[in-house]
C-alpha cells in the first residue's frame, strides 16, 4: 500500500541551529502539504504545494521557516535557526488535485529544540 | 475564512457504550467534511468523510457521522466503543474549490475505559 514516507521520525536539535524534514508524497499526487502540530492541538497548515509551485504559505514563518518542492515530487522542510517554540510534530501529507480528496498523511517528525 | 470548533477536549466513556463527538463548522463558502483519528506519535488517518448526499455518513471502524446544514455541525458516533478506539480524533473542513485546503478543529482526546 502506497504511503506518504517522512524521515527522520524524531530530532533533537540545539536552538540557534539549523534542521530540516524530508516528504515523499504518494506517487502521482499533485498537493503536497507541510502541517505542523504542538501538542495536545490540531494540525496547522504551514504551507501547500501543487506540484512544485506553492499554492498558501500563509501561515509559514518565513523568517526562519523555508518550503521547497523542486520537481514536484518530494519536499524539504527547513528551519533556520530553530527556536525553543518550534519542538512540535511535523507531519506532511498528499492528495490529489481534486475538490473532497483525502489526505494521506505520514507518521511525522517529532522535533525537540533544547 | 474557516474555522472548525471541537467542544470537547477529552471524553471518556466505558467499554461497549456509545458515544458522540461534537464538531461545529463555520465557512463563508462550501466545505467537505472529515474526521481523521490520530493514534499516540502516528500520522492522521481518514476515517469518513462528507462531500455530497446522504447526511449520514459511514467510515471504517463502525464510526459514522451526520452532517446538519442547518446547525453547521458533523457529529461523528459510535455505538458501541472498544479499547482500541482510544485515540485523539479531529474534524476538518476543505473548500470545494480554489486551493482544497484543509482546515482541522483542536481535536477531541476519546479515552475507554474497562
Amino acid at each position: 500500500e502506497a504511503e506518504v514516507a517522512q524521515s527522520p521520525r524524531y530530532k533533537i536539535t540545539e536552538k540557534s541551529q539549523a534542521v530540516a524534514f524530508w516528504c515523499d508524497p504518494i506517487s502521482g499526487h499533485a498537493t503536497l502539504y507541510w502541517y505542523r502540530q504542538i501538542l495536545g492541538q490540531g494540525p496547522e497548515l504551514l504551507v501547500q504545494f501543487q506540484d512544485e509551485s506553492v499554492v498558501d504559505d500563509s501561515q509559514l514563518p518565513k523568517d526562519r521557516f523555508s518550503a521547497e518542492r523542486l520537481k514536484g515530487v518530494d519536499s524539504t522542510l527547513k528551519i533556520q535557526p530553530a527556536e525553543l517554540g518550534d519542538s512540535a510534530m511535523y507531519l506532511c501529507a498528499s492528495s490529489l488535485w481534486n475538490a473532497g480528496a483525502e489526505a494521506f498523511f505520514g507518521q511525522g517528525t517529532r522535533l525537540t529544540v533544547v | 475564512a474557516q474555522s472548525v470548533t471541537q467542544l470537547d477536549s477529552q471524553v471518556p466513556v466505558f467499554e461497549e457504550a456509545p458515544v458522540e463527538l461534537r464538531c461545529n463548522y463555520s465557512s463563508s463558502v462550501s466545505v467537505y467534511l472529515f474526521w481523521y483519528v490520530q493514534y499516540p506519535n502516528q500520522g492522521l488517518q481518514l476515517l469518513l468523510k462528507y462531500l455530497s448526499g446522504s447526511t449520514l455518513v459511514k467510515g471504517i471502524n463502525g464510526f459514522e457521522a451526520e452532517f446538519n446544514k442547518s446547525q453547521t455541525s458533523f457529529h461523528l458516533r459510535k455505538p458501541s466503543v472498544h479499547i482500541s478506539d482510544t485515540a485523539e480524533y479531529f474534524c476538518a473542513v476543505s473548500t470545494t474549490s480554489g486551493t482544497y485546503k484543509y482546515i482541522f478543529g483542536t481535536g477531541t482526546r476519546l479515552k475507554v475505559l474497562a
